[in-house]
């Protein structure tokens, strides 16, 4: 098993969808992360949290360190938003463990 | 601000050949971190720099990879030989320290034939 899961895997949506992706951790972690990556391999940061809730724009992030899950969303979901979404873990020493990422397309 | 620069963006190399990517992370970043994503897969740390020592290198194969931070700023990762297995996007990282943000350059798309 691996320690971080990701759920979905693929996810196709119409644009102004709303949208949630899920991961879920087994190891004790300092951080969690989400990040966006295009075709073409660059990684953008979206947001690093250790408690609660993050807002950014359409984008919201949350973590619940109890259950060791967090959930990232996307309201009024647009094609543009179409990217691979990872979840990654990390420790005190700044090491992430990533999941497998889910592939986002939304139709216009 | 700059972000994290890499290079080359492509390389197409025969198996057996040797290849060496480059690495200039953030200015005032003391933590790099080098990782290699197969297609399909995320990315897997194969070393972390605190300046220029190695924090982390369990994961990086030793006996055809080497990567090093001479002067604590730019980061060179070498294969040698490579393998068709070492096809994959290689994304360099920095952060200010520990557990801070990482930001990532564009990454090197490698392609052994």
């Amino acid at each position: 098993k691996n320690e971080v899961e990701q759920s979905p895997q693929n996810l196709t949506a119409q644009e102004g969808e709303f949208i949630t992706i899920n991961c879920s951790y087994s190891v004790g972690i300092s951080a969690l992360h989400w990040l966006q990556q295009h075709p073409g391999g660059g990684i953008v940061s979206l947001f690093m949290l250790s408690s609660g809730k993050k807002k950014h724009g359409r984008l919201i992030a949350t973590i619940n360190i109890q259950e060791k899950h967090s959930s990232l969303h996307i309201t009024a979901s647009h094609p543009r938003d179409s990217a691979v979404y990872i979840c990654a873990v990390g420790t005190s020493y700044g090491k992430l463990t990533f999941g497998q990422g889910t592939i986002l397309t939304v139709h216009p | 601000e700059a972000g994290v620069a890499q290079s080359p963006r492509y390389k197409i190399i025969e198996k057996r050949q040797s290849v060496a990517f480059w690495c200039n992370p953030i200015s005032g970043h003391a933590t790099l971190y080098w990782y290699q994503q197969i297609l399909g897969q995320g990315p897997k740390l194969l070393i972390q720099f605190q300046n220029n020592g190695v924090v982390d290198d369990s994961q990086l194969p030793k006996d055809r990879f080497s990567a090093e931070r001479l002067k604590g700023v730019d980061s060179t990762l070498k294969i040698q030989p490579a393998k068709l297995e070492d096809s994959a996007v290689y994304l360099c990282a920095s952060s200010l320290d520990f557990g801070t943000g990482q930001f990532f350059g564009p990454g090197t798309r490698l392609t052994v034939l």
